[in-house]
């Protein structure tokens, strides 16, 4: 079955770090893009960042709200992207869902997400 | 950043009723546009890329249109399950952008 599992969510206080995992099965992890998408407490979707294959350079993209602070990277030896948390703020607080991307033929497959809680 | 808007916010169907929902950009996105249907505690499922392609496992009574700045998604005979909040979202330009979202609720 293909299928993408987040983890590492949970509650952290503002300014600190946290790191979700999200962990690929059914198919070739490192043929496909991966982006990050959240959705605050009775929000819509936002699209957080983004991470290229390998053969296309294993490069990012990041949305303006978070630049600076997340960072995303890959491990394709172990079907795994993570997405790095610094300087969290009170209004990261969102479901975090990983995605895989076929760029102009959407994300086609969603992970079932994991709560980032940041709160004093 | 292109902005996508979405009307209306929430859309009153009565099962069987044909639903369509509107989506606007900014700026032209071509027909790099897709749409999802998010239900609450659930993943969010593609419906529609590049505009009107229904991806793998859609029924056909799910359609898309448009090109440029103008979309519609129509749900031809709204089902049960149909009940949902559906996003449209291009991906021609960094960064993605998502529209705010349709409810459509049962009338």
């Amino acid at each position: 079955e293909v299928q993408l599992v987040e983890s590492g969510g949970g509650l952290v206080q503002p300014g600190r770090s946290l790191r979700l995992s999200c962990t690929a099965s059914g198919f070739t992890f490192g043929d496909y893009a991966i982006s990050w998408v959240r959705q605050a407490p009775g929000k819509g979707l936002e699209w957080v960042g983004f991470i290229r294959s390998k053969a296309y350079g294993g490069t990012t993209e990041y949305a303006a709200s978070v630049k600076g602070r997340f960072t995303i990277s890959r491990d394709d030896s172990k079907s795994i992207a993570y997405l790095q948390m610094n300087s969290l703020k009170i209004e990261d607080t969102a479901v975090y869902y990983c995605t895989r991307d076929q760029w102009v033929y959407g994300f086609d497959i969603w992970g079932q997400g994991t709560m980032v809680t940041v709160s004093s | 950043e292109i902005v996508m808007t979405q009307s209306p916010a929430t859309l009153s169907v009565s099962p069987g009723e044909r639903a369509s929902l509107s989506c606007r950009a900014s700026q032209s996105v071509s027909s790099n546009l897709a749409w999802y249907q998010h239900k609450p505690g659930q993943a969010p499922r593609l419906l529609i890329y590049g505009a009107s392609t229904r991806a793998t496992g859609i029924p056909a009574r799910f359609s898309g249109s448009g090109s440029g700045t103008e979309f519609t998604l129509t749900i031809s005979s709204l089902q049960s399950e149909d009940f949902a909040v559906y996003y449209c979202q291009q991906n021609d330009n960094w960064p993605r952008t998502f529209g705010q979202g349709t409810k459509v609720e049962i009338k």
